[in-house]
């Protein structure tokens, strides 16, 4: 049992070049969720998908795309990146949205020159 | 905007001390209040959560305390130990049609032996 993993762990990029963030799990969970944690910041919320074929934007959606492949993974994708998206991103899933425990993979450091 | 504001930012106790994490809210339409707990290079986990219906929860160490009228929870470590050092997040949740957790900025925790 792997629970949630994430490719690639670190990530440099330079302004303008686009890439995705691999997320997958073996839990058998219906909601999948990114979030980005910067300092201070605590973890914020980009895209999160409450079941197999539905996406929905979070609190911080802009410059970012996300598309649920299918039940196991949930791909997040830059198509220009910023400096201002330098961050720790990290996946998580839940049997269901709401009050269900969500499980955190290790996360991936991207940094945007 | 942060919505659940976790105090302080940082934090050393010594081994065996109490450790005391507070946070804050405004919405009170929040109805589940999980902490996660972060190690380096890992993503959070969830420690203990509690629901605005009772007013405190202990599990081994951990004693989550919940003052609905003055909008405030707070974390309890007792005996702190060095393996306690972390990054704790507080948290809230709308149970509503998002379901998205609003995270505390966080508080890094160092236990000295």
């Amino acid at each position: 049992n792997a629970g949630v993993t994430q490719t690639p762990k670190f990530q440099v990029l330079k302004t303008g070049q686009s890439m995705t963030l691999q997320c997958a799990q073996d839990m058998n969970h219906n909601s999948m969720y990114w979030y980005r944690q910067d300092p201070g910041m605590g973890l914020r919320l980009i895209y999160y998908s409450a079941s197999e074929g539905t996406t929905d934007k979070g609190e911080v959606p802009n410059g970012y795309n996300v598309s649920r492949l299918n039940k196991r993974e949930f791909s997040l994708r830059l198509e220009s990146a910023a400096p201002s998206q330098t961050s720790v991103y990290f996946c998580a899933s839940s049997y269901r949205t709401g009050a269900d425990t969500q499980y955190f993979g290790p996360g991936t450091r991207l940094t945007v020159l | 905007q942060q919505q659940v504001k976790q105090s302080p930012q940082s934090l050393i106790v010594q081994k065996g001390g109490i450790s005391i994490i507070n946070c804050a809210y405004e919405n009170t339409a929040f109805d589940y209040f999980p902490w996660y707990q972060q190690f380096p290079g890992k993503g959070p986990a969830l420690l203990i959560a509690i629901r605005p219906d009772v007013s405190e929860k202990k599990e081994g160490r951990f004693t989550i305390s919940f003052n609905k009228s003055a909008k405030q929870f707070s974390l309890h470590i007792m005996d702190s130990q060095p393996g306690d050092s972390a990054t704790y997040f507080c948290a809230a949740l709308l149970n509503n049609a998002g379901n998205m957790l609003t995270f505390g900025g966080g508080t890094r925790l160092m236990v000295k032996p």
